[in-house]
């Protein structure tokens, strides 16, 4: 059964540090992973997708790697501002089903 | 505007109401889908739709009934709702039949079961 852990689960930086959050899943058979991210109170936007053929996907500060063969991801936030602060999540959609997986996330706060 | 709608967004109920939450999404998306999230257990799948009339079992489907009679709908039904799904619930969906392209989720509605 597929399974997907994000460490750290909390994350607190000073303004413009770099960081790396990661996610890790048990199946290698995945089709693609997605990075969301989430505000309090609020819905899941989407980051970045990744499909399994991909090795990277960049949208701005943002970069998202992964490794299938070692079931990791990681999510790449260059110059960390303020406003970067949210609960970031990863999920996998098991290959052969039409199901998805979610990480429990971790939770960024970006020191002024 | 393209998005996902979710009604009510707040409801507070009694052990054994039956409920509906709606869902509607206006981007002709084939896939829809509905979670719920708990603190420390993260997002965890109920139901999914590839297309009309055809659903599917998430992870934790016990307890929740959906349909899809049209495209654009996707009902989450609690025929008696327990303390227990008392949750955060979220709908998405997703452009085509597969999971290979992003989700779109809606705001969210939370449900406190008395």
């Amino acid at each position: 059964k597929q399974e997907v852990t994000q460490i750290p689960a909390a994350l607190s930086v000073p303004e413009g540090e770099n960081l790396v959050l990661n996610c890790s899943f048990t199946d290698s058979a995945i089709y693609n992973l997605q990075w969301f991210r989430q505000d309090p109170g609020k819905g899941l936007t989407s980051l970045l997708l990744i499909q399994s053929s991909q090795r990277e996907q960049t949208s701005g500060r943002l970069n998202a790697s992964l490794d299938k063969s070692s079931g990791r991801s990681t999510l790449y936030i260059a110059a960390s501002q303020p406003g970067d602060s949210a609960t970031y999540l990863c999920a996998v959609p098991t290959s052969g089903t039409y199901k998805y997986i979610f990480g429990t996330g971790t939770r960024l706060k970006v020191l002024a | 505007e393209a998005q996902v709608t979710q009604n009510p967004r707040y409801l507070i109920t009694v052990t054994g109401k039956k409920l509906t939450v709606t869902c509607s999404q206006n981007m002709n998306h084939e896939y829809m889908s509905w979670y719920r999230q708990d603190p420390g257990l993260g997002l965890r799948q109920i139901y999914y739709s590839m297309n009309v009339e055809v659903t599917d079992k998430g992870d934790v489907p016990e307890g929740y009934k959906v349909s899809r009679k049209e495209k654009r709908n996707f009902p989450l039904i609690l025929e008696s709702p327990s303390p227990n799904q008392t949750s955060l619930y979220f709908c998405a969906s997703s452009p085509g039949d597969r999971p290979e392209e992003t989700q779109y989720f809606g705001p969210g509605t939370r449900l406190l079961v008395l």
